[in-house]
Parts: structure tokens; C-alpha cells; sequence
């Protein structure tokens, strides 16, 4: 098992360029979900998806956009990149009521 | 609305020593999880341990065991014995177990760094 893979792991955009960073995991949780982690805020919700076609929005959505066209993959898409979006980016899986969320390695973005 | 508090920016302990990390947390709901995970200077996160709110015994995983007072709304973690490679930051969590959705993700408090001191 890879677990929850992410990539890339370090980014720099410029301000107003759009991207994809990707998450994928090979253990068929149902779960999957994309958190922010900035400085003196620990980690908070973006977007999340209870499986396949299913998504919403979390705690900070907005900038970002996600789809889950299958139960592996849950990319989080950047439409058009804001200096406030420099951040490291988790991945994480899980079953519905799993006792453990694995995460991913992390991506760091700086927008520039 | 559910809220992690860890009131403890950064702690040192001596090697060898135990330390404890506090955690209080406030929900409404009777069936929840509360988690714990480390994160080093390497940046992933790393799960320890998990509490379920029914769980009669405190929760214990090697050198790291979670005092769960649950009337005081407390899930503190206490690591052992401290090694050099306990210096990390480290986040307690909490997940409502009863529902889906949103609030079937984790919560997080902002974390506690603790350096251990040779």
C-alpha cells in the first residue's frame, strides 16, 4: 500500500495562475478530504467527499475547487491564485467512521 | 459548534521525563472521537492514538497514553519517558462519529511544539 499520496510537494505560482495539486490513495476509503495548515492555525477544512461523486465544502472553500470522479483520486484545483493561498496543503483519507485519518505528505504552495 | 483547545504554545521537557499536553474540547454531541497527532519539522502528520467517547479505559499506545476526563472535556496526552525525536508539534483532534457530512472531519486545535531538552 502507497497510503495517500500527494503531488507535487512544493509549488510556486504566481498571482492569478491556476493549478491542480493531486491526491490519491489505494486503500478504498470512502473518505477523502483536502485541510490548509497555516502558521498558528492549525489545520483547517477546505473541501471533502463522502465518495464518488460526492462533494462539499468545508470550514475555508473559497479559491478552491475539487471533484471525485473516483474513489482514488480527489484533486483540489487552484482557479486563480491569491498571495493568501500560500499555505501546506494535506490530503487525507478514511473510512466514514474510522477511528484513524491518514494524510498525505503534504504539498507547500507559495503563491507569489 | 465544535471547538479544540490547546492552551499550551510550547513546552520543553527533559529527556527521560514524562510531559503532558493539554486538550479540551466542547461539543454537545454524546458520540465522538478525539485524536492526537505528531508532526515533525518534516512536516507529516503522524497519528498516535484515539479516544472514542464510550471508551471506559484510557486510551495507551507505547509511551503515549491519552487522559480522557470526560466531564471536564479533556483528552491530554501524555508521552513517557521523552526522547530527542519527541520534539515536534503536536495537534489534538476531535470527529463527531454519528454523522456524516461535514462534521464527520476532523477539528483541529492550533498545537502545542515541544522541544526536548538533552
Amino acid at each position: 500500500n502507497a497510503g495517500v499520496t500527494q503531488t507535487p510537494k512544493f509549488q510556486v505560482l504566481k498571482t492569478g495562475q491556476s493549478m491542480t495539486l493531486q491526491c490519491a490513495q489505494d486503500m478504498n476509503h470512502e473518505y477523502m478530504s483536502w485541510y490548509r495548515q497555516d502558521p498558528g492555525m492549525g489545520l483547517r477544512l477546505i473541501h471533502y467527499s463522502v465518495g464518488a461523486g460526492i462533494t462539499d465544502q468545508g470550514e475555508v472553500p473559497n479559491g478552491y475547487n475539487v471533484s471525485r470522479s473516483t474513489t482514488e483520486d480527489f484533486p483540489l484545483r487552484l482557479l486563480s491564485a491569491a498571495p493568501s493561498q500560500t499555505s501546506v496543503y494535506f490530503c487525507a483519507s478514511s473510512y466514514p467512521q474510522g477511528k484513524t485519518q491518514y494524510f498525505g505528505p503534504g504539498t507547500r504552495l507559495t503563491v507569489l | 459548534a465544535q471547538k479544540i483547545t490547546q492552551t499550551q504554545p510550547g513546552m520543553f521537557v527533559q529527556e527521560k521525563e514524562a510531559v503532558t499536553l493539554d486538550c479540551t474540547y466542547d461539543t454537545s454531541d454524546q458520540s465522538y472521537g478525539l485524536f492526537w497527532y505528531k508532526q515533525p519539522s518534516s512536516g507529516e502528520m503522524i497519528f498516535l492514538i484515539y479516544q472514542g467517547s464510550y471508551d471506559e479505559q484510557n486510551a495507551t499506545e507505547g509511551r503515549y497514553s491519552l487522559n480522557f476526563q470526560k466531564a471536564r472535556k479533556s483528552a491530554n496526552l501524555v508521552i513517557s519517558a521523552s526522547q530527542l525525536g519527541d520534539s515536534a508539534m503536536y495537534f489534538c483532534a476531535m470527529r463527531l462519529m454519528n454523522y456524516g457530512g461535514s462534521q464527520g472531519n476532523l477539528i483541529f486545535g492550533k498545537g502545542t511544539k515541544l522541544s526536548v531538552k538533552p
